[in-house]
C-alpha cells in the first residue's frame, strides 16, 4: 500500500533552518511528483512547491522562493524539505502529499495520498 | 495567484441533513478543482478530484459538481462521520490554492 512516512515534530529557534524528510513505499518512486503544503492553526492550506522524482526538478511557490529547497534520494525512496531562517509565521504543520503523474502535464492534478505531517515550532 | 473563496466558514447541521459547500475561483480552472475532508489531527484526504469524480471508497451520498469559477460540494444526507472540515482546491495553476475551509459542526 502507498505510504508517505515523515520524520518527527522539530523545535526550531528563529532564524534556524529545518528538513524535514517523507519516506515513501508502496509505489514506483519516480511516478509521481511530491507536494510540501503546510498548514499553520486556523489558516488555510498553503501549497510550498513539488519535485519532480524523475530529474529532481522544482518549482516553488513565489512566497517560499529562496528559502525553502525540495529534494530527492531515489536511493532511498526519500524527498526532503529545507526551510531556512525560520520566524514565527513559519510554525505549522508541514505534509508531503503525492499529485500527478511525474511524465505527465502537472496541471489539473489532485493530492491521493499523503504524509502524517511534521509539527515545526519556531519558538526563541 | 488564483483566489479561493470558500463559504460558509463553518456550519452547524443535523445527521440527515443536506448541506452545500461553495468554492468561487478568481478565475476559469477548467474544471481542475478539488474537494479534501480533514478531521482533527490526521492529514486531509481526497474527497472528490476534477470537479466531480468521487475518490475510491467515499460514500455516493457526497456529490462535487460546477464549472468555470463556481463550485459546489453536496452532501445529500449528513452523517455522523461527515463532521468535519472541508477544503476546496485549484490545480489550474501553480500555486495550487486552497479555500480558507469550512468546518461542519454537529447542531
Amino acid at each position: 500500500q502507498v505510504q508517505l512516512v515523515q520524520s518527527g515534530a522539530e523545535v526550531k529557534k528563529p532564524g534556524a533552518s529545518v528538513k524535514v524528510s517523507c519516506k515513501a513505499s508502496g509505489y514506483v518512486f519516480t511516478s509521481f511528483y511530491i507536494h510540501w503544503v503546510r498548514q499553520a492553526p486556523g489558516q488555510a492550506i498553503e501549497w510550498m512547491g513539488r519535485v519532480n522524482p524523475t530529474d529532481g526538478s522544482t518549482t516553488y511557490s513565489q512566497s517560499f522562493q529562496g528559502r525553502v529547497t525540495m529534494t530527492r534520494d531515489t536511493s532511498t525512496y526519500t524527498f526532503y524539505l529545507d526551510v531556512d531562517n525560520l520566524t514565527s509565521d513559519d510554525t505549522a504543520m508541514y505534509y508531503c502529499t503525492r499529485g500527478g503523474y511525474s511524465f505527465a502535464h502537472p496541471s489539473g492534478v489532485s493530492y491521493d495520498y499523503w504524509g502524517q505531517g511534521t509539527l515545526v515550532t519556531v519558538s526563541s | 495567484d488564483i483566489q479561493m473563496t470558500q463559504s460558509p466558514s463553518s456550519l452547524s447541521a443535523s445527521v440527515g441533513d443536506r448541506v452545500t459547500i461553495t468554492c468561487r475561483a478568481s478565475q476559469n480552472l477548467n474544471n481542475y478543482l478539488n474537494w479534501y475532508q480533514q478531521k482533527p489531527g490526521k492529514a486531509p484526504e481526497r474527497l472528490i478530484y476534477v470537479t466531480s469524480n468521487l475518490q475510491s471508497g467515499v460514500p455516493s451520498r457526497f456529490r462535487g459538481s460546477g464549472s468555470g469559477t463556481d463550485f459546489t460540494l453536496t452532501i445529500s444526507s449528513l452523517q455522523l462521520e461527515d463532521f468535519a472540515t472541508y477544503f476546496c482546491q485549484q490545480t489550474y495553476s501553480t500555486p495550487h490554492t486552497f479555500g480558507q475551509g469550512t468546518k461542519l459542526e454537529i447542531k
